[in-house]
């Protein structure tokens, strides 16, 4: 079974600040992470992911998440806030087989930027 | 880009009436999801289909909601009755095979009022 844990529903930032948003996860399996964001009245777009290739990843609009399996953590990270970064985030997990492929969320992020 | 389709994008509906929603995946996409997201429970995984077929739909309630791929390019979600409770963003989201790699694409959803 998996599971994900979205540390702090709401996060508040000031432009030009490092963002900081935490996901710990529980998995059975080895997983695969994901991190998507959701602007007001859209889907979800994903941001980026791990699949075991490298421990750290770059994804879109400066974001970047390092997965620790010692910490089962999957944070992310982005070096400066944009305004066009609020937004709500959700960090998700699945398994790496095609029976366990299901994806499943943590409760999600709510990221303000303060000029 | 490919997208995945979901129609209507605004229902608004009387409590007792059945309501249909559907999904359109990206072609060539053999795995799509429903979830269901509101304020209280967030995203809540409600179905899973591979290549047509359901793998998983605990997620959903039996005695009212039913969801079907009568082909590979339709994905239907039905709620019979509606109930007020049942208010909430609808997203069907679709991957290819080996989507637990790759991530999975989200349609714009289908936001359901019940009055």
């Amino acid at each position: 079974a998996q599971s994900v844990t979205q540390l702090g529903s709401h996060v508040s930032v000031s432009e030009g600040a490092l963002v900081l948003l935490r996901c710990n996860y529980s998995s059975s399996v080895p997983p695969y992470l994901f991190w998507y964001v959701q602007y007001p009245n859209q889907g979800l777009q994903l941001l980026l992911k791990y699949t075991s290739a490298a421990t750290l990843v770059k994804g879109i609009n400066g974001f970047e998440a390092e997965f620790k399996k010692s910490e089962t953590s999957f944070h992310l990270t982005k070096p400066s806030a944009h305004m066009s970064d609020a937004a709500e985030y959700f960090c998700a997990v699945s398994g790496q087989s095609s029976n366990t492929g299901k994806l499943i969320f943590g409760q999600g992020t709510t990221l303000q930027v303060k000029p | 880009d490919a997208r995945v389709t979901q129609t209507p994008r605004h229902k608004v509906t009387e409590m007792g009436q059945e309501v249909t929603m559907r999904c359109q995946p990206i072609l060539g996409h053999n795995t799509v999801f429903w979830y269901r997201q509101t304020m209280m429970q967030g995203l809540e995984l409600l179905a899973y289909f591979r290549n047509r077929a359901p793998l998983d739909d605990s997620g959903m309630p039996k005695d009212r909601f039913s969801a079907e791929m009568p082909d590979a390019t339709l994905a239907t979600l039905k709620i019979q009755p509606s109930e007020p409770r049942d208010s909430a963003v609808y997203f069907c989201a679709s991957g290819p095979q080996g989507a637990t790699l790759y991530g999975y694409t989200f349609g714009s959803g289908t936001r359901l009022t019940v009055v």
